[in-house]
């Protein structure tokens, strides 16, 4: 099941801050996030695991509520180049063991200058 | 590293006709995937392999499509017969285990059945 991403849209100004949100039904092993420019293929930036481990980007951050089976993207003072399609993918294990990366439907950002 | 590398990168054809995309996963990565992009169901798995076999293939559509990893180097996903309803962006990706660390995505393989 996809997981539910919010919002669906934001436009923003440069130099203001935004907030991605992810949700999930299941116990969530992990949750990836990736952004996608019109016409190209997702790019990596994040990963988060269970346990508390994070990986990523520099200079764009996330939490992960293991509990609430939610995980949330932080861009802070955006950048024109922060422009684009975000998406969370979640793995999760199921009975017969993990599941392939599930992506919700993407949060479009737009940055003005 | 060259990265995944999926061609052809558009393909237009007819309904009905036989339809067959390519992916190369990068070298040493034990995971493949097939992915289907469109405006109303975003990002969908479809089929993924580790170690060219296949383990889920549940968001394979219908029986009109299958996937096969012949060897490590290489991937196909078929559409036959292909329908209009099937035109969307089509992504590989490859990465090194499962869910611990990220996809690589191949730049794509948009196709428009007529």
């Amino acid at each position: 099941q996809q997981p539910v991403q919010s919002p669906q849209a934001v436009i923003l100004r440069e130099g203001e801050d935004a907030v991605i949100n992810c949700s999930s039904s299941k116990a969530l092993y992990s949750v990836h996030w990736y952004r996608q420019k019109h016409g190209e293929a997702p790019v990596f930036l994040m990963i988060l695991l269970k346990g508390g481990e994070q990986k990523g980007h520099e200079k764009i951050s996330a939490s992960f509520n293991e509990k609430k089976q939610q995980s949330s993207l932080y861009l802070t003072a955006s950048q024109l180049s922060y422009s684009g399609t975000y998406f969370c993918g979640t793995g999760v294990y199921s009975g017969g063991g993990a599941d392939g990366l599930t992506f919700g439907k993407g949060t479009h950002l737009i940055i003005q200058p | 590293d060259a990265g995944v590398i999926q061609s052809p990168r558009h393909e237009v054809t007819e309904m009905g006709q036989e339809v067959t995309l390519r992916c190369k996963p990068i070298s040493g990565h034990d995971y493949l995937f097939w992915y289907r992009q469109t405006m109303m169901r975003g990002l969908e798995l479809l089929i993924y392999f580790n170690n060219n076999v296949p383990i889920d293939d549940s968001g394979m559509p219908e029986d009109r499509f299958s996937a096969k990893m012949p060897n490590a180097s290489f991937s196909t996903l078929k559409i036959q017969p292909s329908e209009p309803r099937d035109s969307a962006v089509y992504f590989c990706a490859s990465s090194f285990v499962l869910l611990n660390e990220k996809l690589f995505f191949g730049s794509g393989t948009q196709l428009s059945v007529l």
